[in-house]
């Protein structure tokens, strides 16, 4: 499929490396984050949420931390593998019923064996 | 989860024609969105599909230009109207199914304009 990161920012990581992506989010009133997944020729995958009321959540290999001051998020991925190569989107909304979602602008991650 | 289809996948149009994008769920939903990408660029939100109801619309996007319906739970359609190559883009719909914020995407549908 065509790829969505033409013109994304870029990390090039090796193979069994530690990834950070990074995110800075625009509005200090949202307290709900999601990081998404975007494979080319494909929709964004959830990978992982977290609420303003922590700093930091994991899951498997991948951890999000929080820091509220400066509007940050970060989205760790340890051991990174080939197929972790995509666009990584965070997402940021408030944590009240069905409020819509903001994107960032992504990051494109490519791994080299 | 849920499962999310998407026809088409992708098409060719040419300038000053419609292309009408359907999005099938397999699950009773609340809430459809409607979101647009552009050439390497992140998710725009273009609306909330509403049953039964008129779609809301986000900042800079009109019915009349992107006409929306949502006849019932599972299915909604998009169409975008008098296209021009500026319309090129990928169209994805997304559903939430309860958990705050939380959406699942379709696979979008890849848009070229000639």
């Amino acid at each position: 499929g065509e790829s969505v990161g033409l013109h994304l920012p870029t990390l090039s990581v090796q193979e069994g490396d530690n990834s950070i992506i990074n995110c800075a989010y625009s509005n200090s009133a949202s307290d709900y984050f999601i990081w998404y997944k975007q494979e080319s020729g494909k929709g964004p995958q959830f990978i992982i949420d977290i609420r303003s009321n922590m700093d930091k959540r994991q899951g498997q290999r991948v951890t999000v931390l929080l820091n509220k001051t400066v509007k940050h998020l970060s989205l760790q991925i340890a051991a990174t593998q080939p197929g972790d190569s995509a666009v990584y989107f965070c997402a940021e909304t408030y944590d009240s019923g069905y409020s819509t979602l903001t994107f960032g602008k992504g990051t494109m991650l490519l791994v080299s064996p | 989860s849920a499962v999310i289809s998407q026809k088409p996948s992708r098409d060719i149009c040419q300038r000053g024609t419609s292309l009408t994008i359907q999005c099938q769920v397999d699950s009773q939903v609340t809430m459809m969105f409607w979101y647009r990408q552009q050439p390497g660029q992140s998710l725009t939100l273009i609306a909330t599909a509403n049953q039964g109801s008129e779609a809301t619309y986000e900042s800079g996007f009109v019915i009349d230009k992107f006409p929306i319906s949502r006849p019932n739970l599972t299915f909604s359609t998009l169409t975008v109207s008098n296209l021009s190559p500026e319309d090129s883009s990928i169209y994805l719909c997304s559903v939430g199914t309860g958990g705050v914020g939380e959406q699942f995407f379709g696979p979008g549908t890849r848009l070229t304009v000639l």
